[in-house]
């Protein structure tokens, strides 16, 4: 089945951690989308990546990291210096300007 | 900068009424429009996009979405809700020049509330 597979579903982290949410597509796209999710805000994008080891910064990239090694992969790196990180986190992909975006399933961070 | 205003909340419609959930964007040359649906605790699924051509674009489950250019609107219908369409809609707007696929930006979402 083609598709994209975040992991975990569920995630705690303690204060101070560093933890890192996966994302694997198998759609061969060129273009992967990280967002936050947080009730009334919608969708705001965090990285985005068009190419392998190329990515650029969207509009809440502080206290987050990410890498682009292979095509297939864009994990997300939620750093200490997040200080509000609980939220649904949701990765993306796509193939091109015209195409539309597929989503995973999401993975739910709490910071306990 | 490009950006995308979903104004309504929560639209609450009655079953079989006809349903429309607003969307307006902001980009500085011809956008490429999608709309997208979430149920609780999943991702989003893609419903319709407008790239070119006819105003009118036909997407999944009966829904529909008109572009207008002079009002900058991307509007969401359906003829007939179902309580099945109640959900959290999308609205998002990719600026076709920023690059090879470039920033896809999201309206802040729209409840939709179906009842029988």
């Amino acid at each position: 089945d083609g598709g994209i597979t975040q992991s975990p579903k569920y995630l705690f982290r303690k204060e101070g951690q560093n933890v890192t949410l996966s994302c694997e597509q198998n759609l061969n796209h060129d273009a992967m989308y990280w967002y936050r999710q947080d009730p009334g805000q919608g969708l705001r994008l965090i990285y985005y990546s068009q190419i392998v080891n190329d990515f650029q910064k969207g509009d809440i990239a502080e206290g987050y990291s990410v890498s682009r090694e292979k095509k297939e992969s864009f994990p997300l790196t939620v750093t200490s210096a997040q200080k509000n990180p609980t939220a649904f986190y949701l990765c993306a992909s796509s193939s091109g300007r015209q195409a539309e975006a597929f989503f995973g399933q999401g993975t739910r961070l709490t910071v306990v | 900068a490009q950006s995308v205003a979903q104004p309504e909340d929560q639209v609450n419609v009655a079953e079989g009424n006809p349903l429309t959930v607003k969307c307006t964007y902001s980009v500085s040359g011809n956008p490429y429009l999608f709309w997208y649906v979430q149920y609780p605790n999943r991702g989003l699924q893609f419903l319709l996009k407008y790239i070119t051509g006819d105003n009118l674009v036909k997407g999944s489950y009966g829904f529909e979405a008109e572009f207008n250019k002079s009002q900058t609107s991307f509007h969401l219908k359906k003829p007939s809700a179902l309580v099945s369409d109640s959900a959290l809609y999308f609205c998002a707007v990719r600026d076709p020049g920023s690059g090879n696929t470039g920033k896809l930006i999201f309206g802040q979402g729209t409840t939709l509330q179906v009842k029988p």
